[in-house]
């Protein structure tokens, strides 16, 4: 199975920031990595597909990039609305589906 | 718009079955691969099982390979989980989600959820 790693587990940063969230993949999955925004109480939401493509309705504010094993989530710009937890997830070598462990994104 | 609806979670007894459902609105179910996820409480998410349009092709997670069973009906509409010998590593939110990719092919990944359904596995 694919283990991906996401860093940092959590992270602290204010309205207007940059953001970046890391996701490792244990072996190449080249540009098969998507990326998804839960909020509490909430469903997940897709943000990213295919490593680098924004999802229809996401702001573009929200960028992805990488391929092989490893890949970055970046906010250009952090709104009150995107503290949340972002999790990358991995669609080349399955079954099975693979997450990342989450990354929590705090308000400082 | 496409919605997805689930039901049947609730407490259940080590050992014991439950049945979640699914009910899909807003696109044509039969063109897509659907899935379940769940998602302990306070952790990460975690893929459970998937199924082909025709619900020829299954796939499921190890852990729960032998115990749930995906299955669907195409003219109701809905995706079913049959879950036994539950124990209480199975307690989560359980959520249906939709493959984006409509027809002959798949994704693997996720752009549609519906809102969750619980099951408490405990005694």
């Amino acid at each position: 199975d694919i283990q991906m790693t996401q860093s940092p587990s959590s992270l602290s940063a204010s309205v207007g920031d940059r953001v970046t969230i890391t996701c490792r993949a244990s072996q190449s999955i080249y540009s098969h990595l998507n990326w998804y925004q839960q909020k509490p109480g909430k469903a997940p939401k897709l943000l990213i597909y295919a490593a680098s493509s924004l999802q229809s309705g996401v702001p573009s504010r929200f960028s992805g990039s990488g391929s092989g094993t490893e890949f970055t989530l970046t906010i250009s710009s952090l709104q009150p609305e995107d503290f949340a937890t972002y999790y990358c997830q991995q669609s080349y070598r399955t079954p099975p589906i693979t997450f990342g462990q989450g990354t929590r994104l705090e308000i400082k | 718009e496409v919605q997805l609806v689930e039901s049947g979670g609730g407490l259940v007894q080590p050992g014991g079955s439950l049945r979640l459902s699914c009910t899909a609105s807003g696109f044509t179910f039969s063109n897509y691969w659907m899935t379940w996820v769940r998602q302990a409480p306070g952790k990460g998410l975690e893929w459970v099982a998937n199924i082909k349009q025709d619900g020829s092709q299954k796939y499921y997670v190890g852990s729960v390979k032998g115990r749930f069973s995906i299955s669907r009906d195409n003219a109701k509409n809905s995706l079913f989980l049959q879950m036994s010998s539950l124990r209480a590593e199975d307690t989560a939110v359980y959520y249906c989600a939709r493959d984006p990719c409509g027809g002959d092919c798949y994704s693997d990944y996720f752009d549609s959820w519906g809102q969750g359904t619980l099951v408490t596995v405990s005694s």
